[in-house]
């Protein structure tokens, strides 16, 4: 049974940076695709991007571009999510996710790897950002 | 950018209701990249559905899935107390990957 555990809950000063690990067990890591997935209080689901160990490369939503580094760590099955820069904005519970890999053609041409629906979710890590 | 519309904003129901849910994309998405999420107060999502119309494992047979192209409804045929909550449609077709605003099943 893959289980995703997430690291705790966070708060940070506004232009600072936050990290969030990803622990997944019990399944295949190298070769899956972990996403990110950012809900901000009583709001919606907004994906950030993701990562496919074995692929390295990172996909990221270009409203994020810049600003968050997604990565994975092979030897601990663990993925990271950075986010920079922050405001009060980036106020939510962060969400890590895996599902079956498909892959696509972004605009600019790449076959690149993502999930084709998130079947294993993490429990959430809350992040708040206050002066 | 794929967005997604999901109506009513509200359902409000009572246990042994029938539960229509919609889901309309600006653009036609595959149904192979379609999903559908229960999200409850303080827990992440769960998959209900995906490719539009096959459920997870797990999943009641009173969830169902349908549609293709722009449409796609997630029909609950008789809703239990633990049925309430928030659905969510998602997208995996075209980046950025989108979700839904979702649907709040609430009881009646």
């Amino acid at each position: 049974q893959v289980q995703l555990v997430q690291s705790g809950s966070e708060v940070k000063r506004p232009g600072s940076s936050v990290k969030v690990s990803c622990q997944v067990s019990g399944g295949t890591f190298n070769n899956s695709v972990i996403s990110w997935v950012r809900q901000a209080p009583g709001q919606g689901l907004e994906w950030m991007g993701g990562v496919m160990p074995i692929f390295r490369a990172p996909i990221y939503a270009q409203k994020f571009q810049g600003r968050v580094t997604i990565s994975a760590d092979e030897s601990t099955s663990t993925a990271y999510m950075e986010l920079r820069s922050l405001s009060s904005r980036d106020t939510a519970v962060f969400y890590c996710t895996r599902g079956p890999t498909r892959f696509f053609y972004d605009t600019t041409g790449f076959y690149l790897p993502t999930s084709e629906y998130f079947q294993n979710w993490g429990q959430g890590t809350l992040l708040i950002v206050s002066s | 950018e794929v967005v997604l519309t999901q109506s009513p904003g509200t359902l409000s129901l009572s246990p042994g209701d029938r539960a229509t849910l919609s889901c309309r994309a600006s653009q036609s998405v595959s149904t192979s990249c379609l999903a559908w999420y229960q999200q409850k107060p303080g827990q992440a999502p769960r998959l209900l559905i995906y490719a539009a119309s096959s459920r997870a494992t797990g999943i009641p047979d009173r969830f169902s899935g349908s549609g293709s192209g722009t449409d796609f409804t997630l029909t609950i045929s008789r809703l239990e107390p633990e049925d309430f909550g928030l659905y969510f449609c998602h997208q995996s077709d075209s980046s950025p990957f989108t979700f839904g605003p979702g649907t709040k099943v609430d009881i009646k």
